[in-house]
């Protein structure tokens, strides 16, 4: 079946730091790749996605590339910042329905 | 603004009580979906639906129930049959079942308690 391994955390970093979650998945075919995050208390908000191979999604400077040969999906931002708190949530989709299955979750904590 | 309202934030249940939680979105989406989260983890999907009147058990079914009698709702009741009700209850919906590339839009969740 289809899974997502995400790298526990929490992630510690200070504002102005390089952030990378390392998300890797299992799946037939080429599913659509998903980043969604989590405010304390929220539901999830979607960051970014990519839908086939070499495809680079980009929100709020956060990047993730769809790489086909290591199926990876790795979550990178240049500078984070205090605001950047959160968990972040990598997820997948299959043709033929839409119905996503979720990693773990990384919770990042980003300190002044 | 359009979205997905849950209700209520918080819920409390006391041993052997059904409860229903509201899900109500302006979207116009076809599909609707419920998802549990438990603390630490990840989602996973209880049940969904793609259209009115039609609804599929997710991975993790038992001991809750669904009706979606209108394109805009769909509650989901927790049932004295789920043993471990205590969760973070989240509500999405997308635009169709069909093709894996459209979003999911979430409502901000009710945590359900027991008491």
């Amino acid at each position: 079946g289809n899974s997502v391994t995400q790298m526990e955390g929490p992630v510690t970093l200070s504002e102005e730091a390089f952030l990378t979650i390392n998300c890797t998945y299992t799946a037939t075919g080429y599913p659509s790749l998903f980043w969604y995050v989590q405010y304390p208390g929220e539901g999830l908000q979607l960051l970014l996605k990519a839908t086939k191979a070499d495809d680079k999604g980009s929100n709020k400077g956060f990047e993730a590339t769809y790489r086909k040969e290591t199926t990876s999906f790795h979550l990178e931002k240049g500078s984070v910042q205090v605001s950047d708190s959160a968990v972040y949530f990598c997820a997948l989709s299959k043709a033929a329905g839409n119905k996503l299955t979720f990693g773990g979750g990384t919770r990042v904590l980003v300190k002044p | 603004d359009g979205g997905i309202t849950q209700s209520p934030k918080y819920l409390f249940r006391k041993e052997g009580q059904n409860v229903t939680l509201s899900c109500e979105q302006n979207l116009n989406h076809d599909a609707m979906y419920w998802y549990r989260q438990d603390p630490g983890q990840g989602l996973r999907l209880i049940y969904y639906s793609q259209i009115v009147n039609d609804f599929q058990k997710g991975d993790i079914a038992e001991g809750y129930s669904v009706s979606r009698e209108k394109k805009e709702s769909f509650p989901l009741t927790v049932t004295s049959a789920q043993k471990n009700p205590t969760a973070f209850y989240l509500c999405a919906s997308s635009m169709s079942l069909q093709g894996s590339n459209q979003p999911q839009h979430f409502g901000d969740g009710t945590r359900l308690s027991i008491l």
